[in-house]
């Protein structure tokens, strides 16, 4: 079974610039989450979808960040104008079903720095 | 407000030195507390889960226990490859949907 895709893998842009990320979740997997991990830390929740629909968004800095999910599939992520603050692995994971015991499964991240 | 805190925040062991990793939570309502295990450029990859206080799980040299404030998860024997950062998480029950809190994390460095 494939995992989580996401691309860019590394990203460098300069503040003030835009950015976006994409990411392919497990083929049937209804629910994706994108984290934000600053280095040393754990990550931590942006924006989390069931298939279209937004379930949480209430960490996602919505006055920069922006994220859909069109036909719940693929999801992208954007950022605009970006900070210094913002330089961080961005990670993107999926689960089969929201509610019940079921893990995430994360892909690798796009690492960005903003300078 | 709820909390999620791992220590040590690192640790250096001899191949084949046994040692323990704590997770101590705050929180109202836990619903499920995951281990995940991190290498270095990868995303977490998923270890165990966690619901009732007195349950184990064991997978290869790693343990894992859950009491009502904290979890540990004990390696046993480890060697340089279980060296990456180990990080807990926990969902509550007042989270909506399967939101996740994460600790910090504990790097592991196991030398030969």
């Amino acid at each position: 079974e494939a995992g989580v895709a996401q691309s860019p893998r590394y990203k460098i842009i300069e503040k003030r610039q835009s950015v976006a990320f994409w990411c392919n979740p497990i083929s049937g997997h209804a629910t994706l989450y994108w984290y934000q991990q600053i280095l040393g830390q754990g990550p931590k929740l942006l924006i989390q979808f069931q298939n279209n629909g937004v379930v949480d968004d209430s960490q996602l800095p919505k006055d920069r960040f922006s994220a859909e999910r069109l036909k719940g599939v693929d999801s992208t992520l954007k950022i605009q104008p970006a900070k210094l603050e913002d330089s961080a692995v961005y990670l993107c994971a999926s689960s089969s079903l929201a509610g019940a015991h079921y893990e995430q499964y994360f892909g690798p991240g796009t690492r960005l720095t903003v300078t | 407000e709820d909390q999620v805190t791992q220590s040590p925040e690192a640790l250096r062991l001899q191949e084949g030195e046994s040692s323990s990793l704590n997770c101590s939570y705050t929180v109202s309502g836990l619903r499920g507390l995951f281990w995940y295990r991190q290498d270095p450029g990868k995303g977490p990859e998923f270890l165990f889960t966690l619901y009732s206080a007195g349950e184990e799980k064991e997978k290869e040299r790693l343990k894992a226990t859950l009491t009502k404030k904290e979890s540990f998860l004990h390696i046993t024997a480890p060697k340089p490859e279980d060296s990456a950062t180990y990080l807990c998480a926990v969902r509550l029950i007042k989270a909506a949907g399967n939101k996740l809190t994460f600790g910090g994390g504990t790097r592991v460095l196991v030398k030969p």
